[in-house]
């Protein structure tokens, strides 16, 4: 699978605008880039996940360029409680299904 | 709907002694199940593949006795620490794959985690 390297933190305010990019290099054209969160002592959840283009949901959105080598998450005015590590993932969709998590993104949400 | 449970949220107990720990889907059905552990600070690392009916796939570097895996029902895998050590104290999660959306991408539904505390 391909290997995922993202910025290991990130500090923002809220009500900001928040991107973070993640690139994959190899990524293979069976692959999906997925994006989770997760809250201290929790259990990740899913965000959202795309192939090209731009994806959008109620919390996040997902630029993904032609070339698909990078994916830049955008979190849309950013509230305390998105304070989390973000992990952002390459996952095929076919043969072995079990997720790789890199080291994640650690944002910091101050007032 | 989609969640996952994990019982129990924490536990403490000496060293030398078994730990079970239960992931269930409670809305769906999960051919497959996968185990987590996850040190403070750290990524999570992926442990093992539970599969319904048959033999959990260990990663390399997890030692399948020491960690002992059962997938018995379509709702159910178990996570068993044999022997723990103060090593093995560890944030373990799980996640499951709804059966019904095996040709969709690939989304999992993580479990809350369990903390495993050895003395």
């Amino acid at each position: 699978l391909a290997k995922t390297t993202q910025p290991i933190s990130m500090d923002s305010y809220e009500g900001q605008e928040v991107n973070i990019t993640c690139s994959h290099n190899n990524i293979a054209t069976n692959d999906y880039i997925t994006w989770y969160q997760q809250f201290p002592s929790q259990g990740p959840r899913f965000i959202i996940q795309g192939y090209k283009t731009k994806v959008t949901n109620e919390v996040a959105s997902l630029f993904i360029p032609a070339d698909r080598k990078s994916s830049t998450l955008s979190l849309p005015r950013v509230s305390l409680s998105d304070t989390a590590v973000y992990y952002c993932l390459v996952v095929s969709n076919t043969g072995r299904r079990a997720l790789t998590f890199g080291s994640g993104t650690r944002l910091q949400v101050q007032p | 709907g989609a969640v996952v449970s994990q019982h129990p949220s924490w536990v403490i107990c000496k060293s030398g002694t078994s730990v079970k720990i239960e992931c269930r889907s409670l809305d769906f059905q999960a051919t497959t199940m996968f185990w987590y552990r996850q040190f403070p600070k750290q990524s999570l690392m992926l442990m093992a593949t539970s599969n319904e009916g048959s033999k959990a796939t260990y990663e390399q570097g997890v030692e399948k006795d020491k960690f002992l895996i059962n997938h018995a029902s379509l709702t159910l895998s178990t996570l068993t620490v044999t022997s723990a050590h103060p090593e093995d104290s560890s944030f373990y999660i799980c996640s499951a794959r709804d059966r019904r959306r095996l040709a969709d991408y690939n989304e999992q539904f993580f479990g809350p985690g369990t903390r495993l505390t050895v003395l």
